[in-house]
């Protein structure tokens, strides 16, 4: 059990689109799901934590209303990139919690902005 | 804000030895997590301790916590090439943190043949 899925896995944009992630906790409810950003060879920097139903909260430094979190279903939350530049470029990866401190990884997604 | 130092950040070694990557931090955690993740996909949770003091064996690979529940460690015994991969320590602050984890720096193992 607790298996998180992100969609798409890559993607490849030009400069100026917006980019959508979806993670899905695909076999329990996810009471809070948050989103983190990695970059090579470094540990994971958290972006956003969101729960179901209510305004996610943002970490210190990350434009909201460059990354948009939408948090509509227990076991469904998307990401989306908006007026992606080059230096959005990341591995971008969802995390998904059921009232418990552990959190389940999804596979994560590579964005690479043209 | 929490912090979480782990160490070594680079460990290169040969098949067959043992090694111990370390958790450490000024504040309590009520849990701390051990992952493990390979390049291209997400972090795989290995172990979850809780309980001060508390020691967990998966196979090869044991986990303490602090008496504290301060710091951690993981210990690899007979070392393989497929241990290889970046390990990361989080911990969870409790209370009305909502569950956000404080992860460590990362440490990359490269075990080789």
């Amino acid at each position: 059990g607790a298996v998180v899925s992100q969609h798409p896995s890559r993607v490849i944009c030009k400069s100026g689109t917006s980019v959508k992630i979806e993670c899905r906790s695909l076999d329990f409810q996810a009471t809070t799901m948050f989103w983190y950003r990695q970059f090579p060879k470094q540990s994971l920097m958290l972006m956003a934590t969101s729960n179901e139903g209510s305004k996610a909260t943002y970490e210190q430094g990350v434009e909201k209303d460059k990354f948009l979190i939408n948090h509509a279903s227990l076991t469904l939350s998307t990401l989306t990139v908006t007026s992606a530049h080059p230096e959005d470029s990341s591995f971008y990866i969802c995390s998904a919690s059921r009232a418990t401190d552990t959190q389940y990884f999804g596979p994560g997604t590579r964005l690479t902005v043209l | 804000t929490q912090l979480l130092e782990q160490s070594p950040q680079f460990l290169s070694i040969q098949e067959g030895e043992n090694l111990t990557v370390y958790c450490n931090s000024s504040s309590v955690f009520s849990s701390l997590q051990w992952y493990r993740q390979e390049p291209g996909e997400g972090p795989v949770l290995l172990v979850t301790v809780v309980t001060g003091g508390e020691v967990k064996k998966l196979k090869r690979l044991t986990f303490q916590f602090g008496d504290a529940r301060k710091d951690s460690s993981l210990h690899i015994t007979a070392a393989q090439p497929g241990d290889t991969g970046l390990y990361l320590c989080a911990g969870a602050a409790g209370g009305t943190s909502y569950g956000k984890l404080t992860f460590g720096q990362g440490t990359i193992l490269t075990v080789h043949p």
